[in-house]
């Protein structure tokens, strides 16, 4: 089974609109944490932000924000008044075994591609 | 603070070769991953280091590749003989827990 999945292989968004893209998550840890990464045309892998599984809030950095559905098993990633240098692939991950200190691990999605349009 | 150094950025060679990709993490940073992305199967971590020691290389795809980290701040990911499949673009990242931070990549094509 997948344990990270975009089911969005490319989305659409108009400058300075919202946008949500969607992971779902697979594990059978308590303790776990999902990331987004951004990865530009230019091929590095940009960290945007990060949600721990005991985090009661959800999490947010600056335009970016994380839709936290724990009993969903989703953390979607939201992305306000898109700029036209969102443009770009956005992977989940997910790190599991937090607790025990002995996974490291970190899975991708697939990703899902971004362009925000004029 | 300069980030995850990877070298080289480019390299083409011709299938036999070897291939040597190497790694400056981020100093302080106890945590080293080696990961492969290409098309067709997405991001994949092929070894991890913690205090330079290598904790999992389940992900490692076959003999021919092996990884190295003779101290914290030096990793170096190997591929002898290298094969046109093992064309990809290899990160390094390093992280002190649980954020990782990625190097620029090195894009490998072997012909």
């Amino acid at each position: 089974a997948q344990k990270i999945t975009q089911t969005q292989p490319g989305m659409f968004v108009q400058e300075k609109e919202a946008v949500t893209l969607d992971c779902t998550y697979d594990t059978s840890d308590q303790s776990y944490g999902l990331f987004w990464y951004k990865q530009p045309s230019s091929g590095e892998m940009i960290f945007l932000i990060y949600q721990g599984s005991y985090d009661e809030q959800n999490a947010t950095e600056g335009r970016y924000s994380l839709n936290f559905q724990k009993a969903r098993k989703s953390a979607n990633l939201v992305i306000s008044a898109s700029q036209l240098g969102d443009s770009a692939m956005y992977f989940c991950a997910m790190r599991e075994g937090l607790r025990t200190g002995t996974a490291s691990k970190l899975t991708f999605g697939t990703g899902t591609r971004l362009q925000v349009t004029l | 603070d300069a980030g995850v150094i990877q070298s080289p950025r480019h390299e083409v060679t011709e299938m036999g070769q070897e291939v040597t990709l190497r790694c400056k993490p981020i100093s302080g940073h106890d945590y080293l991953f080696w990961y492969r992305q290409t098309m067709m199967r997405g991001l994949e971590l092929l070894i991890y280091f913690n205090n330079n020691v290598p904790i999992d290389d389940s992900g490692m795809p076959e003999d021919r590749f092996s990884a190295k980290m003779p101290n914290a701040s030096f990793s170096t990911l190997k591929i002898q003989p290298s094969e046109p499949r093992d064309s990809a673009v290899y990160f390094c990242a390093s992280s002190p827990r649980a954020r990782r931070t990625f190097g620029a990549g090195s894009r490998l094509t072997v012909l």
